[in-house]
């Protein structure tokens, strides 16, 4: 399968605990996106990253959020102390290494705080 | 105002309809225009990309509006399996993020 793997598909956390995200692009894709939809919403731009540099992270909030994307290995999304608010669908999305190339978008994680 | 705006519907059409769906994004500086499709909350799947001299694939036909600020999305000859939300998408001149709106609904009826 050559898309875009994320995982793990649904995630269910307690209030406090944390959540990581995992996202692989598509073969040769280089640059990485994550989005995110609330329920009933529409879809929000938070992160886009290429290896080992944040590019721009306008759309993610300031605090208990961090997303990284490694030399080697998957793009992560990190969220601390969860809260009830983080419930949500988070899709990763890649695209080639030339500006403004259409997007593919991975399965999703489903995020739920209990 | 919204960066990208679409009118949520529902358009509820019969099986066999020609439908039609705009959108207005309000940043002039916008390079690349794009229409998704998106099911039942699954991923979005990139349905065409918009061109401003405008483009068709199949049965859909796409066109930009660069004066106005308005894309169009056309879908002739509607399927059941047409049922979905539209999303349309934006890139502004800056980065390379997707602005998205927040989606039409269509419902193809038999």
């Amino acid at each position: 399968n050559a898309g875009v793997m994320q995982n793990p598909r649904h995630l269910v956390r307690r209030r406090g605990q944390e959540a990581r995200l995992r996202c692989s692009p598509m073969k040769g894709h280089s640059h990485v996106y994550w989005y995110r939809q609330l329920p009933e919403e529409g879809l929000k731009f938070m992160v886009y990253l290429q290896k080992e540099n944040i590019i721009d992270e306008s759309g993610m909030p300031k605090e208990r959020f961090s997303a990284e994307f490694p030399k080697e290995g998957p793009s992560i999304l990190r969220i601390q102390q969860v809260v009830r608010g983080d419930s949500a669908a988070y899709f990763c999305a890649s695209s080639q290494d030339r500006a403004r190339q259409p997007q593919h978008f991975g399965d999703g994680t489903r995020l739920s705080i209990l | 105002r919204k960066e990208v705006e679409q009118d949520p519907g529902p358009f509820n059409v019969p099986e066999g309809a020609t439908v039609a769906f705009n959108c207005t994004y309000s940043n002039s500086a916008s390079q690349s225009f794009f229409w998704y499709r998106q099911d039942c909350r699954k991923e979005p799947k990139l349905l065409m990309s918009v061109y401003s001299s405008g483009n068709e694939d199949g049965r859909f036909t796409a066109q930009l509006n660069r004066a106005s600020q308005y894309i169009s999305l056309l879908i002739r000859d509607s399927k059941l399996s047409d049922s979905a939300t539209y999303l349309c998408v934006v890139i502004a001149n800056a980065g390379n993020m997707l602005t998205f709106g927040g989606g039409t609904r269509l419902m193809v009826k038999p």
